[in-house]
């Protein structure tokens, strides 16, 4: 069964540095997702992508957090200058369409030193 | 409260029992979708309910939705140690932004 694949599967960096996760969504999915997992509390909506631009943010999603598709595959969330609270698991999703289930990826766990 | 609250937060059964988790959401959805997830790991998705749906079954999984009450509940039938992991439901808008609950935190004990 076709998965959504992320990496790294844990990345350390020093606070102030950017960093960039990488998502691989399945190949047919068309709606894309970055949610956040701070440990010991409940997943948090980020950002939802559609047809090449954000479509919908949450407030956590600030000028900090970008995201792109850099080809057909790939699915980025970047963030720029990074600060200890965004240490946290970092969900990759994707979904056929509106009606159909999310799928996550295992996840990117994000360590900031 | 917010979108998208399980009830219990946490729940201890024998294996062979049922579990029954409850989610209560405040605005409209889309979609209702009940995920579970293992300690460190990813969220595995277990069923998707409509917004014009009452109930779905998959296996030993029962989910039923409540528009009315603006409220779903999960139900696993003869529970196993394997069931033994964190539910979450998180709640779908039409432009596809979610919320997700606290998650219901169940022990299967064997």
């Amino acid at each position: 069964e076709p998965e959504v694949t992320q990496t790294p599967s844990h990345q350390v960096t020093q606070m102030g540095q950017e960093v960039i996760l990488r998502c691989v969504p399945i190949s047919n999915h068309l709606y894309f997702y970055w949610y956040r997992q701070i440990l010991g509390q409940k997943v948090e909506f980020l950002v939802s992508f559609y047809n090449n631009e954000i479509s919908e943010k949450s407030e956590i999603f600030d000028d900090q957090f970008s995201v792109e598709r850099p080809d057909g595959s790939n699915f980025t969330l970047k963030i720029r200058s990074t600060k200890l609270e965004d240490s946290a698991m970092y969900f990759c999703a994707s979904r056929e369409d509106i009606n159909q289930p999310q799928h996550f990826g295992d996840g990117t766990r994000l360590s900031i030193l | 409260s917010q979108q998208g609250e399980e009830d219990p937060q946490a729940l201890s059964i024998q294996e062979g029992e049922n579990a029954t988790m409850n989610c209560s959401y405040k605005t409209s959805i889309n979609n209702l979708q009940w995920y579970r997830q293992n300690s460190g790991r990813g969220l595995v998705h277990l069923i998707l309910i409509r917004s014009n749906e009452r109930e779905k079954h998959s296996g030993r999984l029962r989910v039923t939705l409540d528009t009315s009450k603006k409220s779903s509940s999960l139900l696993i039938t003869a529970s196993r140690a394997a069931d033994t992991a964190s539910y979450f439901c998180a709640c779908y808008t039409n432009a596809g932004k979610s919320t997700f609950g606290d998650g219901t935190t169940l022990t299967v004990k064997p």
